[in-house]
Order: structure tokens, then sequence, then C-alpha cells
């Protein structure tokens, strides 16, 4: 069935440093990939999203990439803030979008 | 405000027991779904429901039971036959009809004693 690999599980990062997470999906099909940000006891927010006809997609200090020949997509968070410190899921869904697939997460340190 | 509501928050039930999970969304959204969290585990969908009175089977509908007969709610039953329902379930909901940023409720804990 369909797949979503995240890696790392967890990341530590000195805050300023730059923090790069990276998932692979098994399902061609897929041509929507969200990440989401969760904070202790909160709920999961998207914070970027990219679809298949885009490689590239930046927000602030937030960008995302996506490989659709290798089925890779990353998120890359620049100039990192205590603040930045949550789990962080990358995801995959298709046309009709009606399943989304998650990676395990991430769980980002950020040390001041 | 606009959003989406699970209730209870915690809750604890006997082995044996069925338990219902409530999820109400004032979004006007078609799409709605259930997914469980464990810890390493990421978020795994139980099931998902794109239009009123229809829905569907996640990765791991086993041992669980939705409803949707209107719109703006999608229970969801966790019933005895679920083997270790111990969990974090987060209920969400999305426009529909194409991909698109899932909404999330915030969530409901389950403990089975």
């Amino acid at each position: 069935g369909e797949n979503v690999e995240q890696h790392p599980s967890t990341l530590s990062v000195q805050e300023g440093d730059s923090a790069v997470i990276k998932c692979t999906y098994s399902d061609s099909a897929s041509n929507y990939f969200p990440w989401y940000k969760q904070e202790l006891g909160k709920r999961p927010q998207l914070i970027i999203d990219i679809r298949s006809n885009v490689g590239e997609k930046k927000d602030q200090r937030i960008a995302v990439t996506l490989n659709k020949t290798a089925k890779h997509f990353s998120l890359h968070i620049t100039e990192t803030q205590p603040e930045d410190s949550a789990v962080y899921f990358c995801a995959a869904s298709n046309t009709g979008g009606f399943k989304t697939i998650f990676g395990a997460g991430t769980r980002l340190f950020v040390k001041a | 405000d606009g959003g989406i509501t699970q209730s209870p928050k915690y809750l604890f039930r006997k082995e044996g027991q069925n338990v219902t999970l409530s999820c109400e969304q004032n979004l006007n959204h078609d799409a709605m779904y259930w997914y469980r969290q464990d810890p390493g585990q990421g978020l795994r969908l139980i099931y998902y429901s794109q239009i009123v009175n229809d829905f569907q089977k996640g990765d791991i509908a086993e041992g669980y039971s939705v409803s949707r007969e209107k719109k703006e709610s999608f229970p969801l039953t966790v019933t005895s036959a679920q083997k270790n329902p111990t969990a974090f379930y987060l209920c969400a909901s999305s426009i529909g009809g194409t991909p698109g940023e899932l909404f999330f409720g915030e969530g409901s804990r389950l403990t089975v004693l």
C-alpha cells in the first residue's frame, strides 16, 4: 500500500542553525505534499504545502522542495528559533485527496 | 468561530465496552477523517468520508465504526473488537474534491483500563 517514510525521527539543532527533514513516498500518483507542525499537546497545523507541478516553495524561513522523479520531498527551516521546537509531519495525497498518508514524524529540538 | 470540535477530550473505558467519540465541524467541509496517533507512528487513517451517507475504511479500520448522517458530524465508535484502543484520536476535515489542507480538532485521548 501507500507509504511515506520520514527521517530523521529526532533532530536537535542550535538556535540560528538550519534544520532539514526528508521524506519519500511510494505512490507515484501522489500530487499534493503538505507539512504539519504539532506543538506539545496541540493539534497538527499546516505550515506549508507543495503540489506536483512545482519544484520548490518558500514562505519566510520555511521552504519545501520536491523531486517527483526520485519521490523525495524535504522541509528546510532556516535561522531556527526555540519556538520551532515541535513534531513535524510530512504527508502525501493524490487527486481525490481523501487519503492523506502521513510520515512517522520528526521531533525537532532547537536549543537556545 | 469556525472550526472542528472533538469531545470528550479525555475518556476512560473498561475493557469490553464500546465508546463513541464526537466530531463536529462548522466549516461546511465535505470531507471528514479520523486518525489515530501513537508515539513514533505518526497519524494513521481509520476512516474517511467524502460526502454525507458515504464513508470508506482507511488503513486501520478493524475494531472501529463510523457514521455520516449529517455533513457537520462524523462520530467514531471504538468497539470492544479493537485490540489496542488506548491512543490519541484526531478528527479532521477538508473542503474535499481536490487535495488540500486538513483542519484538525484538538483530539480525544482514550485510555482503556
